[in-house]
C-alpha cells in the first residue's frame, strides 16, 4: 500500500526551532509537499521537494532525500501563529492534483 | 494563486438525503479535485473533475455515492447522496496553480463541513 507516517504531535515553544519529520512509501514519486491547516481552516500550501536537498522560504526550510524516503519541514523562530496541523504529501503520479497525505502533526507553540 | 469559493460551508443534513456542494474558482482551471476530510484526519482525494468528461474516481469512492458536474472550467459541484453519519467530513475542492512547479501546488477552497444525523 501507499503510505506516509509523521509524528502526530509536537510541542515546542515560541522562538525555538522545531523538525516535523515525514516518511513515505509509495507506488511513484513525483515530489514531496508540506501544507498547514489551522483549526477551521483549508490547507495551505507552504513547500515543495522534487530533487534531494533543502529548500527555504523564509522561517520555514524543506528537506528531501529521495533515497531514504524521507523529508522534513524545519520551522525557525517559532511563533504562537505557527500552532497548526501540518501535513506532508507525494504526489505519487502524473495527476498533479493527486496528492497523498500523511496523518498530520498537531504542532502547538507554547509561550 | 486561484481564488476557490466553496458552499455551503457547513450544513446539517438528515440521513438519507442528499447535498450538493458547490466549487467556483476565479480563473479557468483544467482540472478541478475533491477531497475528503473526516473528522481529524488526513485529506483523501475522492475524484478529479474535468471538464468536458466524466470524473475520475479514486479507489473506494463512486459516481452513483459522489456524482460530480464540471460544466465550465471555472465551477464544480460534488453531490454527497443517500447520506449517512459516516459521510459526515469536511469535503473540499481544490485546483493546481498551473504548469511548471505551480502544478505540485494545490489551492484549497475553505469546505464544506457536512454533519449526518
Amino acid at each position: 500500500g501507499q503510505s506516509l507516517e509523521q509524528p502526530s504531535e509536537v510541542t515546542a515553544v515560541e522562538g525555538a526551532i522545531v523538525q516535523i519529520n515525514c516518511t513515505y512509501q509509495t507506488s511513484g514519486f513525483y515530489g514531496l509537499s508540506w501544507y498547514q491547516q489551522h483549526d477551521g481552516g483549508a490547507p495551505t500550501f507552504l513547500s515543495y521537494n522534487a530533487l534531494d536537498g533543502l529548500e527555504e522560504t523564509g522561517r520555514f526550510s524543506s528537506f528531501l532525500s529521495r533515497s531514504d524516503s524521507y523529508g522534513y519541514l524545519l520551522l525557525q523562530e517559532l511563533q504562537m501563529k505557527d500552532s497548526a496541523s501540518y501535513f506532508c504529501a507525494v504526489r505519487a503520479s502524473g495527476n498533479t492534483g493527486k496528492l497523498i497525505f500523511g496523518q498530520g502533526t498537531t504542532l502547538q507553540v507554547k509561550p | 494563486s486561484a481564488v476557490i469559493s466553496q458552499k455551503p460551508s457547513r450544513d446539517i443534513c438528515q440521513r438519507g438525503t442528499s447535498l450538493t456542494i458547490q466549487c467556483q474558482v476565479d480563473s479557468q482551471v483544467t482540472m478541478m479535485f475533491w477531497y475528503r476530510q473526516q473528522p481529524g484526519q488526513s485529506l483523501t482525494l475522492i475524484a478529479t473533475a474535468n471538464q468536458g468528461s466524466e470524473a475520475t474516481y479514486e479507489s473506494g469512492f463512486v459516481i452513483d455515492k459522489f456524482p460530480i458536474s464540471r460544466p465550465n472550467l471555472t465551477f464544480s459541484t460534488l453531490t454527497v447522496s443517500n447520506m449517512s453519519p459516516e459521510d459526515s467530513s469536511i469535503y473540499l475542492c481544490s485546483v493546481a496553480y498551473g504548469t511548471g512547479f505551480g502544478a505540485n501546488v494545490l489551492t484549497f477552497g475553505a469546505g464544506s463541513r457536512l454533519t449526518v444525523l
